[in-house]
């Protein structure tokens, strides 16, 4: 199993603003996920992050809007940039140590005024 | 379009009373199927995992079952305890060549039990 903590928990930002997730895990992944609950909604891949590499994001995300770090196999960082009220969601990381299993960090609440 | 539907939505139970939701997925290449729950304020932990060839798995008091034929799974929860209270979504691995990530999620069935 994998033991994943984010940092914040939760956060309450102003609109035009920029909010930046830390993901930590107790052990080396190659792959890491960010994700994105709105509410009420299922959870929608924003991107891949490999270490080494640019992260892969899918359909209607975008690097300069969510930037994403991966400096090691432990770590990894999601930015949220010039928020709006619609960014306001739950916020996921989460790794893959095989193509069985997949792990979920707590999550981060965000909430843009 | 690959897609995991849910239901029912939302559902209320008294506790100790059975319950069963259920998830159709119209997802291929198809790899297996996941349920988890989640905890309000928490990330989605894993409950069982079933692969094409298998019909049932049990974790505790609760029991998923996959008819792949039908394309339709299902998670039994026996004796429901107050911490049942959650969210139980449906999750489809796409198959593709053992990548990871390519995960069809279902908006969840949002359970209450009550004493």
């Amino acid at each position: 199993s994998a033991v994943i903590s984010q940092k914040p928990s939760r956060d309450i930002c102003q609109r035009g603003t920029s909010l930046t997730i830390q993901c930590q895990v107790d052990s080396q992944v190659t792959m890491m996920f960010w994700y994105r609950q709105q509410p009420g909604q299922s959870l929608t891949l924003i991107a891949t992050a490999n270490q080494g590499s640019e992260a892969t994001y899918e359909s209607g995300f975008v690097i300069d809007k969510f930037p994403i770090s991966r400096p090691n196999l432990t770590f990894s960082t999601l930015t949220v940039s010039n928020m709006s009220p619609e960014d306001s969601s739950i916020y996921l990381c989460s790794v893959a140590p095989n193509s069985y299993e997949q792990y979920f960090g707590p999550g981060t609440r965000l909430t843009v005024t | 379009k690959n897609q995991v539907e849910q239901s029912p939505q939302s559902l209320i139970i008294l506790e100790g009373k059975n319950c069963t939701l259920q998830c159709n997925y119209t997802v291929s290449p198809f790899s297996n199927l996941r349920w988890y729950k989640q905890d309000t304020g928490r990330g989605p932990v894993s409950l069982t995992i079933m692969t094409f060839s298998e019909n049932t798995k049990s974790n505790g008091r609760y029991t998923a079952t996959l008819d792949a034929d039908t394309k339709q799974s299902s998670l039994h929860i026996t004796a429901s305890q107050l911490s049942d209270s959650a969210s139980y979504i449906c999750v489809v691995s796409l198959n593709y060549g053992g990548s990871q990530g390519n995960l069809i999620f279902g908006k969840g069935t949002k359970l209450s039990v009550k004493p």
